[in-house]
């Protein structure tokens, strides 16, 4: 079965500065990695996805994430985060096939709060 | 402009009532899922649909039900089994059954409070 954790619940930094994001999974082959942002009130927006080439993907609205299997993780970074960023971000994986064919396992989300 | 529309937005019905949460989209997209989102507990799959006229559980189906007669519409009930409803309910789609691969696209919810 496939998995996700986001360890930090909630992380706030200054406008400016740089933002990495965690996400660690548990899958044992090369899985389909996706990071989503949600506005509050709001659906979630697809940022970023990995499934095959470059481990360095970039994304939307300057973000990137770098996949690396020895670590089991998919990061979200971005240089200099805008006040605008202030959001939730959820990471999620799919690929395991078996009782999650089809599907997408999300992370529990990370809330970022932006200091101006 | 193609997209998932979620309706109403915002929901208030009374303890031991069904309701209904429509999600339709226009993409013509093969697979379309309901999440539910509670704080601090990411998204959790409550049905989900591959193809017309069919459907599977999700991880938390107990109190609810789906139907998937159109590609376009999948709708949500609610029911009294529900032992706790009040939530935010996400309606996605994706491009095939395959939606670990497309990812997906999301409506922007329906907020159901019951009293």
């Amino acid at each position: 079965a496939q998995s996700v954790t986001q360890p930090d619940i909630h992380i706030t930094v200054s406008e400016g500065a740089s933002l990495e994001l965690r996400c660690n999974y548990s899958y044992g082959a090369t899985p389909y990695l996706f990071w989503y942002v949600q506005s509050p009130g709001q659906g979630l927006q697809l940022l970023l996805k990995y499934f095959s080439g470059d481990t360095l993907v970039q994304g939307i609205k300057g973000f990137e994430a770098e996949f690396k299997r020895s670590q089991s993780s998919f990061n979200l970074r971005k240089p200099s985060v805008h006040w605008s960023d202030a959001a939730e971000y959820f990471c999620a994986v799919g690929g395991a096939g078996g009782t999650s064919y089809g599907k997408l396992t999300f992370g529990q989300g990370t809330i970022l709060t932006v200091h101006p | 402009d193609g997209g998932i529309t979620q309706s109403p937005k915002y929901l208030f019905r009374k303890e031991g009532q069904n309701v209904t949460l429509s999600c339709e989209q226009n993409l013509n997209h093969d697979a379309m899922y309901w999440y539910r989102q509670d704080p601090g507990q990411g998204l959790r799959l409550i049905y989900y649909s591959q193809i017309v006229n069919d459907f599977q559980k999700g991880d938390i189906a107990e109190g609810y039900s789906v139907s998937r007669e159109k590609k376009e519409s999948f709708p949500l009930t609610v029911t009294s089994a529900q032992k706790n409803p009040t939530a935010f309910y996400l309606c996605a789609s994706s491009p095939s059954r395959w939606g670990e691969v497309y990812g997906y696209t999301f409506g922007s919810g329906t907020r159901l409070t019951v009293v």
